[in-house]
């Protein structure tokens, strides 16, 4: 059974601060791997998702991903946070007909 | 363009009494229908899938059921509710091709069950 693993859960960063969180996953075979986030309010909405080829992703916001097979990792950056930039963030991965979510990491950015 | 639709957005149920949400798609045919729970503290959990009308596969067993009645409608219901059943619900809804396996959201029931 495939699951993933978000290490942080409650991120606190200040404004200009960089993000990096933190997904592991556990899975055999090939995967497509989600980032999903849920601002205060609003519905759950695709931040990025790596299908193939170059493993460096680019989502919306300035959001980036990097997925690293060798650590089975596909961890989340952002070079300057922004205070709208608070939300629950839920790493993904999808290894056959559904979506297994990490338990998502709540950021909090402080003007 | 596609939408979903879930309700209601909030509700308050005693325990023992029945459920029922619903979900619907618009803008696209024979979707991939999805049921998920998110509990306080943790992550989403799928419940069920259905790659068609009348077709429905359960990822855990529980106290819920979900129906398909109709190619956009997505149902899960239950006759008895217990308190753990409380929760955030999420419907959502991917291509039928699973050509990009991306799943598109609804806006969740707030279900609490008391």
């Amino acid at each position: 059974a495939q699951s993933v693993s978000q290490h942080n859960h409650h991120v606190i960063l200040s404004e200009a601060a960089s993000l990096e969180l933190g997904c592991n996953y556990s899975y055999g075979g090939t995967v497509n791997l989600f980032w999903y986030v849920q601002y205060p309010g609003q519905h759950l909405q695709l931040l990025l998702k790596y299908f193939s080829g170059d493993p460096l992703v680019k989502g919306i916001k300035g959001f980036e991903a990097e997925f690293i097979k060798s650590k089975f990792s596909f961890n989340l950056r952002k070079p300057s946070v922004q205070w709208s930039d608070t939300a629950e963030y839920f790493c993904a991965v999808n290894g056959w007909r559904a979506l297994t979510f990490g338990s998502g990491t709540r950021l909090q950015v402080q003007p | 363009s596609q939408t979903i639709h879930q309700w209601p957005a909030t509700l308050v149920q005693p325990v023992g009494s029945p459920l029922s949400l619903e979900c619907t798609v618009e803008g696209t045919s024979n979707p991939n229908l999805y049921w998920y729970r998110q509990a306080a503290g943790r992550g989403l959990q799928l419940l069920f899938y259905s790659v068609g009308i009348g077709q429905i596969s359960s990822e855990v067993p529980q106290n819920l059921s979900a129906s398909r009645p109709q190619d956009r409608q997505f149902i899960l219901s239950s006759k008895k509710l217990l308190l753990s059943d409380s929760g955030f619900y999420l419907c959502a809804w991917s291509a039928p091709d699973w050509s990009t396996d991306t799943q598109y959201f609804g806006p969740g029931t707030r279900l609490t069950v008391l």
